[in-house]
């Protein structure tokens, strides 16, 4: 099992539409949660964090459940510019600061 | 504020070529990585370094080098190239400081193809 699974996509929905990614993760111990962002062809960059309680930056949500090992983000209101691959990144118990990435969910918005 | 630099962009090695690529960081970061990306594929870490002079591998390892002399530099050697090195190479760095500790910013990328 990979240590990290995403859906790859591609996700194609028209602009203003919700959409939502989900990814698991497979070490029960892993410590932090996040969402990165790339677009093609760049590098990844933090879209945000991913806490037990939930959290919301704008038109982005993202949920944590912990028993399910189980991670979301929701993007409301798509925008052509939320098009990117977005990749589920988890970081375990070693040290060093070393994040697992998954492979990445790909959006496109559409007009 | 340059933040992570990485050179070259682009690279085209024939096999058994060597190469070093380059990556600085700006930022003070003690922690530095090296990762490999392939087409479809999540982000593989080849090796880290959690200061100068402190280097250990990652999950892919085999067939390149690194070190840290100074806390800006992390460059990774590739020795005896090989078409499965064929690869999008990421240089990431990061703060031990308490507030952004598991951020990791990454540099621009190198392209490389061995041939």
């Amino acid at each position: 099992r990979k240590e990290v699974e995403q859906d790859p996509g591609p996700f194609n929905v028209p602009e203003g539409a919700t959409v939502a990614f989900n990814c698991t993760y497979s070490n029960s111990a892993s410590q932090s949660f996040f969402w990165y962002r790339q677009d093609c062809r760049k590098e990844p960059k933090l879209l945000m964090s991913v806490y037990s309680s939930g959290n919301e930056d704008g038109r982005f949500t993202a949920q944590l459940n912990r028993a399910s090992q189980y991670i979301s983000l929701l993007i409301r209101d798509s925008k052509l510019s939320d098009s990117a691959t977005y990749l589920c990144v988890v970081k375990g118990t070693g040290g060093g600061n070393k994040l697992t990435f998954g492979t990445g969910t790909q959006l496109k918005v559409e007009l | 504020n340059a933040g992570v630099t990485q050179t070259p962009k682009f690279r085209i090695l024939k096999i058994g070529q060597s190469m070093t690529l380059q990556c600085t960081q700006d930022m003070n970061h003690n922690y530095m990585y090296w990762y490999r990306q392939d087409p479809g594929m999540g982000l593989k870490l080849i090796y880290y370094s959690v200061g100068a002079g402190i280097t250990d591998k990652g999950e892919v390892p085999n067939g390149y080098n690194v070190s840290r002399s100074t806390t800006e530099d992390f460059p990774l050697r590739l020795e005896l190239a090989a078409p499965s090195q064929t690869s999008v190479y990421f240089c990431a760095s990061s703060s031990r400081l308490a507030d952004r500790t598991y951020e990791q910013y990454f540099g621009p990328g190198t392209r490389l193809t061995v041939t």
